[in-house]
């Protein structure tokens, strides 16, 4: 067990929804990352927060947004919902120390149907 | 960050060590090398990380060369629930802990 919780785990919608992602990270880790990971892609950084201010942007489509909150929980917002936007998207955390390893959670598994 | 090349398959025999390389040669002097791990549609695992000496811990060691333009991931004693993608990544320390960059990794698959 990472330490870190990611809910829920499981996520069906249709297509032209938002939901909503949620992301606990590992208590004492300022920093949260979310990934994507799609069938046949590997895993894509979107973007990173750090003490409640965003850090770094991957390849993160205008229609995702994400915040991190005083607890430093965090959450990942996808609109507009496609098709291609199912995947699984990870969230991770760190102390945000220099050379300190990410630490992953499990996942939610987003179909769009 | 540094590119990372690595195989992209490896077999092992359970009860076996197994030695998974990885290549770096174009790492400077401030990247760490890391190691993940993920086992299908699970969360990436981390494993183990370093600079410039060997390490160890409860799940692997960590071999790096002389020179850091390479490394080995140890994982003593093989089992069947190691079989997994394997990810070297290396990444820059700095004060603010960036992202990892994922490549394909090399598919480790334990045969009893």
């Amino acid at each position: 067990d990472s330490g870190v919780t990611q809910t829920p785990k499981h996520l069906i919608t249709a297509t032209g929804q938002r939901v909503t992602l949620r992301c606990s990270p590992r208590s004492g880790d300022l920093s949260v990352y979310w990934y994507q990971q799609s069938l046949d892609q590997g895993l894509q950084f979107l973007i990173q927060y750090y003490n409640g201010e965003e850090r770094a942007k991957g390849n993160i489509l205008e229609r995702f947004s994400a915040q991190q909150f005083p607890d430093l929980h965090s959450e990942l917002n996808l609109s507009s919902l496609e098709l291609g936007d199912s995947a699984l998207y990870f969230c991770a955390s760190s102390t945000g120390g220099a050379g300190s390893p990410l630490h992953f959670g499990n996942g939610t598994r987003l179909t769009v149907t | 960050d540094a590119k990372t090349t690595q195989p992209t398959s490896m077999d092992c025999a359970e009860g076996r060590a197994a030695n998974l390389p990885c290549n770096h040669s174009t790492i400077s002097g401030n990247e760490y090398v890391y190691w993940y791990r993920q086992i299908h549609s699970q969360g990436p695992q981390y494993i183990i990380h370093g600079l410039k000496n060997n390490e160890t811990n409860e799940m692997a060691s960590l071999i790096i060369t002389e020179d850091r333009k390479s490394s080995t991931l140890i994982l003593p004693h093989a089992t069947l629930r190691d079989t997994a993608v394997y990810y070297c990544i290396v990444r820059v320390a700095s004060g603010s802990a960036r992202q990892l960059t994922f490549g394909s990794g090399t598919q480790l698959t334990v045969l009893p």
